[in-house]
């Protein structure tokens, strides 16, 4: 069954910081992989995915994010956070050719302090 | 695109009593997800349709809760009888498989569920 680790739960940052977040994931097969926000009260919107080709792929706000096959990682990363970015961030994946649902981390708390 | 479209957006209900959730996903989209987003849990998918047909209800907790699908435009969730462990938000997403298994699923504002 596929899993996924979000190692930080609860992250404080101030402005300008700079914003690295944990994500493995546990499947033998290929893979979709997501990151998606969450800010308070609303709902789940696409910040950046990966389904194939190079490694590094950027999203939206500024957020970029690394596949690193060997690692089973999907670390999600921003050089200058801003007090707006204050959110939930959750990564997921799907698998590429099998199981569409989605497997969602824990979630990671991100609050940006001005 | 008005998005994945999900009514109503807030429900207090006592226990006992039925609630139905709705969704109206992106025209278009081949799949239709219901996931539920709790604290103890998180965020947990209940079930998934296919052109309209259900493919995987192995998250559905119980007899309790039904899932439909009777068009490409619409799905509901039933939940009969409420109980208060049903509080959650219960979202809907929808997606378009491409050729390769690549897809994304947009997600519905919610439905927040307050079972009293």
């Amino acid at each position: 069954a596929q899993s996924v680790s979000q190692h930080n739960h609860h992250v404080i940052l101030s402005e300008a910081a700079s914003l690295e977040l944990g994500c493995n994931y546990s499947y033998g097969g290929t893979v979709n992989l997501f990151w998606y926000v969450q800010y308070p009260g609303q709902h789940l919107q696409l910040l950046l995915k990966y389904f194939s080709g190079d490694p590094l792929v950027k999203g939206i706000k500024g957020f970029e994010a690394e596949f690193i096959k060997s690692k089973f990682s999907f670390n999600l990363r921003k050089p200058s956070v801003q007090w707006s970015d204050t959110a939930e961030y959750f990564c997921a994946v799907n698998g590429g050719t099998g199981r569409r649902a989605l497997t969602f981390g824990s979630g990671t708390r991100l609050q940006v302090q001005p | 695109d008005a998005g994945v479209i999900q009514s109503p957006r807030h429900e207090v209900t006592e226990m006992g009593q039925e609630v139905t959730l709705r969704c109206k996903p992106i025209s278009g989209h081949d799949y239709l997800f219901w996931y539920r987003q709790t604290m103890m849990r998180g965020l947990e998918l209940l079930i998934y349709f296919n052109n309209n047909v259900p493919i995987d209800d192995s998250g559905m907790p119980e007899d309790r809760f039904s899932a439909k699908m009777p068009n490409a435009s619409f799905s509901t969730l039933k939940i009969q009888p409420s109980e208060p462990r049903d509080s959650a938000v219960y979202f809907c997403a929808s997606s378009l498989v491409k050729y390769g298994g690549q897809e994304t699923q947009y997600f519905g504002p919610g439905t927040r569920l307050l079972v009293l």
